[in-house]
Protein backbone atom coordinates (compact mmCIF):
# COMPACT_ATOMS: atom_id res chain seq x y z
CA UNK A 1 0.00 0.00 0.00
CA UNK A 2 1.73 3.30 -1.32
CA UNK A 3 -0.23 5.42 0.81
CA UNK A 4 -2.27 7.13 -2.16
CA UNK A 5 -5.70 6.87 -2.80
CA UNK A 6 -7.76 6.61 -5.86
CA UNK A 7 -11.62 6.64 -6.73
CA UNK A 8 -13.30 4.76 -8.09
CA UNK A 9 -11.80 2.08 -8.56
CA UNK A 10 -13.51 1.18 -11.93
CA UNK A 11 -15.59 3.43 -14.37
CA UNK A 12 -17.88 2.50 -17.22
CA UNK A 13 -19.55 5.32 -18.78
CA UNK A 14 -20.57 6.44 -22.22
CA UNK A 15 -19.13 8.45 -25.36
CA UNK A 16 -18.99 12.08 -24.99
CA UNK A 17 -20.08 11.84 -21.07
CA UNK A 18 -17.75 13.25 -18.62
CA UNK A 19 -16.22 11.78 -15.58
CA UNK A 20 -14.54 13.12 -12.32
CA UNK A 21 -11.17 11.16 -11.11
CA UNK A 22 -10.06 11.64 -7.15
CA UNK A 23 -7.07 10.98 -5.80
CA UNK A 24 -5.60 11.44 -2.26
CA UNK A 25 -1.71 11.64 -1.77
CA UNK A 26 0.12 10.49 0.88
CA UNK A 27 0.09 12.30 4.26
CA UNK A 28 2.64 15.30 3.88
CA UNK A 29 3.58 15.06 0.27
CA UNK A 30 2.56 17.90 -2.06
CA UNK A 31 2.76 16.90 -5.42
CA UNK A 32 0.32 15.50 -7.41
CA UNK A 33 0.76 13.78 -11.22
CA UNK A 34 -1.24 12.47 -12.86
CA UNK A 35 -0.69 9.13 -15.60
CA UNK A 36 -2.19 7.69 -18.32
CA UNK A 37 -1.51 4.09 -18.88
CA UNK A 38 -3.11 1.98 -22.17
CA UNK A 39 -1.99 -0.59 -24.03
CA UNK A 40 -0.33 0.94 -27.09
CA UNK A 41 1.04 4.36 -25.11
CA UNK A 42 2.40 3.16 -22.66
CA UNK A 43 2.56 5.23 -19.19
CA UNK A 44 2.25 8.77 -20.30
CA UNK A 45 2.69 11.83 -17.96
CA UNK A 46 -0.57 13.96 -17.78
CA UNK A 47 0.15 16.90 -15.61
CA UNK A 48 1.53 18.08 -12.32
CA UNK A 49 0.65 19.98 -9.08
CA UNK A 50 2.34 21.16 -6.23
CA UNK A 51 0.94 22.79 -3.72
CA UNK A 52 -2.21 23.90 -5.20
CA UNK A 53 -0.85 25.12 -8.12
CA UNK A 54 -0.10 23.64 -11.64
CA UNK A 55 3.47 22.51 -11.80
CA UNK A 56 4.43 20.55 -15.40
CA UNK A 57 1.99 19.81 -18.14
CA UNK A 58 2.50 16.79 -20.47
CA UNK A 59 0.30 14.86 -23.08
CA UNK A 60 -2.54 16.43 -21.51
CA UNK A 61 -5.46 16.81 -24.25
CA UNK A 62 -8.19 19.83 -23.53
CA UNK A 63 -10.77 18.08 -22.91
CA UNK A 64 -9.49 16.96 -19.66
CA UNK A 65 -8.10 19.60 -16.86
CA UNK A 66 -7.34 18.97 -13.13
CA UNK A 67 -7.15 20.59 -10.26
CA UNK A 68 -5.39 20.64 -6.67
CA UNK A 69 -7.34 21.55 -3.69
CA UNK A 70 -6.18 23.25 -0.43
CA UNK A 71 -6.37 19.92 1.09
CA UNK A 72 -3.81 18.72 -1.45
CA UNK A 73 -6.27 15.98 -3.07
CA UNK A 74 -6.72 16.59 -6.70
CA UNK A 75 -9.26 15.68 -9.27
CA UNK A 76 -8.99 14.92 -13.02
CA UNK A 77 -11.92 15.59 -15.28
CA UNK A 78 -12.57 14.30 -18.60
CA UNK A 79 -14.73 15.50 -20.69
CA UNK A 80 -16.66 14.87 -24.60
CA UNK A 81 -15.22 11.39 -23.54
CA UNK A 82 -13.94 9.39 -26.62
CA UNK A 83 -13.33 5.46 -27.20
CA UNK A 84 -9.76 6.16 -26.99
CA UNK A 85 -9.60 7.50 -23.55
CA UNK A 86 -9.93 4.28 -22.15
CA UNK A 87 -7.29 3.68 -20.05
CA UNK A 88 -5.78 2.90 -16.75
CA UNK A 89 -5.80 6.89 -15.19
CA UNK A 90 -2.84 6.56 -12.19
CA UNK A 91 -2.35 9.43 -9.98
CA UNK A 92 0.91 9.56 -8.09
CA UNK A 93 2.68 12.05 -5.28
CA UNK A 94 5.49 13.20 -4.28
CA UNK A 95 7.26 15.07 -1.55
CA UNK A 96 8.80 17.97 -3.49
CA UNK A 97 8.32 17.88 -6.92
CA UNK A 98 9.87 21.39 -7.71
CA UNK A 99 12.54 20.91 -5.71
CA UNK A 100 15.33 19.27 -7.63
CA UNK A 101 12.74 18.02 -9.61
CA UNK A 102 12.62 14.17 -11.33
CA UNK A 103 14.55 12.84 -8.09
CA UNK A 104 11.85 13.05 -6.06
CA UNK A 105 10.35 9.17 -5.33
CA UNK A 106 6.64 9.00 -6.80
CA UNK A 107 4.34 6.72 -5.47
CA UNK A 108 1.43 5.75 -7.07
CA UNK A 109 -2.28 5.08 -6.41
CA UNK A 110 -3.82 1.76 -7.55
CA UNK A 111 -5.45 3.23 -10.52
CA UNK A 112 -9.03 3.74 -12.23
CA UNK A 113 -9.72 1.81 -14.81
CA UNK A 114 -12.25 3.78 -17.26
CA UNK A 115 -14.00 2.39 -19.89
CA UNK A 116 -15.81 4.33 -22.77
CA UNK A 117 -18.61 2.33 -24.72
CA UNK B 1 15.48 15.43 -29.31
CA UNK B 2 16.16 12.85 -26.07
CA UNK B 3 15.30 9.47 -27.11
CA UNK B 4 15.48 6.78 -24.83
CA UNK B 5 14.69 3.08 -26.39
CA UNK B 6 13.76 0.25 -23.27
CA UNK B 7 14.79 -3.09 -24.84
CA UNK B 8 13.36 -5.96 -25.06
CA UNK B 9 9.79 -4.86 -25.01
CA UNK B 10 9.05 -8.82 -23.82
CA UNK B 11 11.28 -11.68 -22.06
CA UNK B 12 9.72 -14.66 -20.96
CA UNK B 13 12.26 -17.05 -19.00
CA UNK B 14 12.36 -20.29 -16.73
CA UNK B 15 12.41 -19.62 -13.51
CA UNK B 16 16.34 -19.81 -12.15
CA UNK B 17 17.44 -17.78 -14.72
CA UNK B 18 18.46 -14.19 -15.14
CA UNK B 19 17.18 -11.20 -16.70
CA UNK B 20 18.27 -8.30 -18.09
CA UNK B 21 16.18 -5.03 -19.27
CA UNK B 22 17.80 -2.23 -20.81
CA UNK B 23 17.55 1.87 -21.25
CA UNK B 24 19.57 3.72 -23.92
CA UNK B 25 19.58 7.18 -24.27
CA UNK B 26 20.58 9.22 -26.98
CA UNK B 27 21.65 11.97 -25.04
CA UNK B 28 22.99 12.29 -21.17
CA UNK B 29 20.86 11.67 -18.40
CA UNK B 30 20.73 13.52 -15.07
CA UNK B 31 19.29 10.35 -13.37
CA UNK B 32 17.45 7.47 -13.99
CA UNK B 33 14.56 5.71 -11.58
CA UNK B 34 13.49 2.24 -12.22
CA UNK B 35 9.88 0.86 -11.07
CA UNK B 36 8.10 -2.72 -10.80
CA UNK B 37 4.50 -2.97 -12.24
CA UNK B 38 2.96 -6.35 -11.59
CA UNK B 39 -0.03 -7.63 -13.23
CA UNK B 40 -2.94 -5.19 -12.35
CA UNK B 41 -0.82 -3.34 -10.40
CA UNK B 42 0.07 0.09 -10.18
CA UNK B 43 4.32 1.21 -10.98
CA UNK B 44 6.57 1.04 -7.65
CA UNK B 45 9.34 2.50 -7.35
CA UNK B 46 12.31 0.66 -7.25
CA UNK B 47 15.94 2.73 -7.05
CA UNK B 48 17.20 5.64 -8.81
CA UNK B 49 20.62 5.97 -9.86
CA UNK B 50 22.46 9.48 -10.34
CA UNK B 51 26.40 9.36 -10.33
CA UNK B 52 28.52 7.86 -13.53
CA UNK B 53 29.03 4.54 -12.91
CA UNK B 54 27.00 3.72 -10.23
CA UNK B 55 26.18 0.35 -9.39
CA UNK B 56 23.56 -0.23 -6.87
CA UNK B 57 22.11 -3.78 -5.94
CA UNK B 58 18.80 -4.57 -3.84
CA UNK B 59 19.08 -8.67 -2.94
CA UNK B 60 19.18 -10.57 -6.59
CA UNK B 61 18.29 -7.19 -8.55
CA UNK B 62 22.02 -5.03 -10.01
CA UNK B 63 21.30 -2.00 -11.45
CA UNK B 64 23.90 0.35 -13.07
CA UNK B 65 24.04 3.48 -14.82
CA UNK B 66 26.45 3.50 -17.44
CA UNK B 67 29.77 6.07 -17.38
CA UNK B 68 28.55 8.45 -19.81
CA UNK B 69 25.16 8.17 -18.10
CA UNK B 70 23.35 7.23 -21.48
CA UNK B 71 22.55 3.57 -20.71
CA UNK B 72 21.41 1.83 -17.82
CA UNK B 73 20.20 -1.74 -16.82
CA UNK B 74 18.56 -3.86 -14.20
CA UNK B 75 19.53 -7.39 -13.73
CA UNK B 76 17.77 -10.16 -12.16
CA UNK B 77 19.58 -12.88 -11.13
CA UNK B 78 18.21 -16.26 -10.74
CA UNK B 79 14.51 -15.38 -11.33
CA UNK B 80 11.83 -16.32 -9.06
CA UNK B 81 7.88 -16.36 -10.00
CA UNK B 82 7.23 -13.31 -7.80
CA UNK B 83 9.16 -11.46 -10.35
CA UNK B 84 7.04 -11.51 -13.00
CA UNK B 85 6.14 -7.89 -13.78
CA UNK B 86 6.83 -4.83 -16.31
CA UNK B 87 10.14 -3.31 -15.58
CA UNK B 88 10.06 0.61 -16.15
CA UNK B 89 13.23 2.88 -16.63
CA UNK B 90 12.23 6.60 -16.38
CA UNK B 91 13.68 9.92 -16.57
CA UNK B 92 13.66 13.31 -16.44
CA UNK B 93 13.42 15.63 -19.16
CA UNK B 94 14.19 18.91 -18.28
CA UNK B 95 12.97 20.81 -21.08
CA UNK B 96 9.14 19.45 -20.55
CA UNK B 97 9.95 19.09 -16.69
CA UNK B 98 8.60 15.83 -16.45
CA UNK B 99 9.61 12.49 -15.54
CA UNK B 100 9.30 9.94 -19.21
CA UNK B 101 8.71 6.35 -18.81
CA UNK B 102 10.13 3.75 -21.32
CA UNK B 103 7.95 1.49 -22.94
CA UNK B 104 8.61 -1.19 -20.21
CA UNK B 105 10.04 -4.61 -20.55
CA UNK B 106 7.17 -7.17 -19.27
CA UNK B 107 9.41 -10.52 -17.80
CA UNK B 108 7.02 -13.61 -17.50
CA UNK B 109 8.23 -16.95 -15.75
CA UNK B 110 7.79 -20.32 -16.56
CA UNK B 111 8.00 -22.05 -13.33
Amino acid sequence: DSGVTQTPKHLITATGQRVTLRCSPRSGDLSVYWYQQSLDQGLQFLIQYYNGEERAKGNILERFSAQQFPDLHSELNLSSLELGDSALYFCASSVYGHIAPGTDTQYFGPGTRLTVL
Amino acid sequence: GQQVMQIPQYQHVQEGEDFTTYCNSSTTLSNIQWYKQRPGGHPVFLIQLVKSGEVKKQKRLTFQFGEAKKNSSLHITATQTTDVGTYFCAWFFQGAQKLVFGQGTRLTINP
